[in-house]
């Protein structure tokens, strides 16, 4: 079945570094990609997304590809702040009928001063 | 804003207890989820509802039922709450390329 594999966590870095997290993907179809953020004691809100092959999502100075000769779709911020701390989680959905989501582990980033 | 309510922050149950989990959404989305999220694991889908008093087992369903009387509600309900249900519970919503979630539900159980 379809399924999402995410780069394990915690990453550390310093503030102003560059960020990548890295997402790959199976699916039968033709999937849409997302990254979805989770701020301490919050619920998941959308971060970018992206619904086919070459397409980029960006948003908040994120930036994600949707690559299908290598099914990937990594995360990538060129300088994070603090406030970027979070759980990131990258999903899949193929939004056909019961638009059924389809989420990695989660990574959590943790950004130092 | 638009909003995905969860009832309860916290939520301390015994062993044996039948537990309702409660969601609101105020988008009038035909779609509603319910997913338990555990370290190292993420997000595993328990239930999901595509619109009134119709539903679908997502990939955990086992211990769980649900709950979709009104279009705005969608219920979780655990039937005799078990140790191994000590989770992390949210609610979602959605209407396409986009799901909305609640803050979640700790549940303990005892």
């Amino acid at each position: 079945g379809d399924s999402v594999t995410q780069m394990e966590g915690p990453v550390t870095l310093s503030e102003e570094a560059f960020l990548t997290i890295n997402c790959t993907y199976t699916a039968t179809g033709y999937p849409s990609l997302f990254w979805y953020v989770q701020y301490p004691g919050e619920g998941l809100q959308l971060l970018l997304k992206a619904t086919k092959a070459d397409d980029k999502g960006s948003n908040k100075g994120f930036e994600a590809t949707y690559r299908k000769e290598t099914t990937s779709f990594h995360l990538e911020k060129g300088s994070v702040q603090v406030s970027d701390s979070a759980v990131y989680f990258c999903a899949l959905s193929d939004l056909s009928g019961t638009y059924k989501y389809i989420f990695g582990t989660g990574t959590r980033l943790k950004v130092l001063a | 804003d638009v909003k995905v309510t969860q009832s309860s922050r916290y939520l301390v149950k015994r062993t044996g207890e039948k537990v309702f989990l409660e969601c609101v959404q105020d988008m009038d989305h035909e779609n509603m989820f319910w997913y338990r999220q555990d370290p190292g694991l993420g997000l595993r889908l328990i239930y999901f509802s595509y619109d009134v008093k119709m539903k679908e087992k997502g990939d955990i369903p086992e211990g769980y039922s649900v709950s979709r009387e009104k279009k705005e509600r969608f219920s979780l309900i655990l039937e005799s709450a078990s140790t191994n249900q000590t989770s992390m519970y949210l609610c979602a919503s959605g209407g396409g390329e986009k799901l909305f979630f609640g803050s979640g539900t700790q549940l303990s159980v005892l």
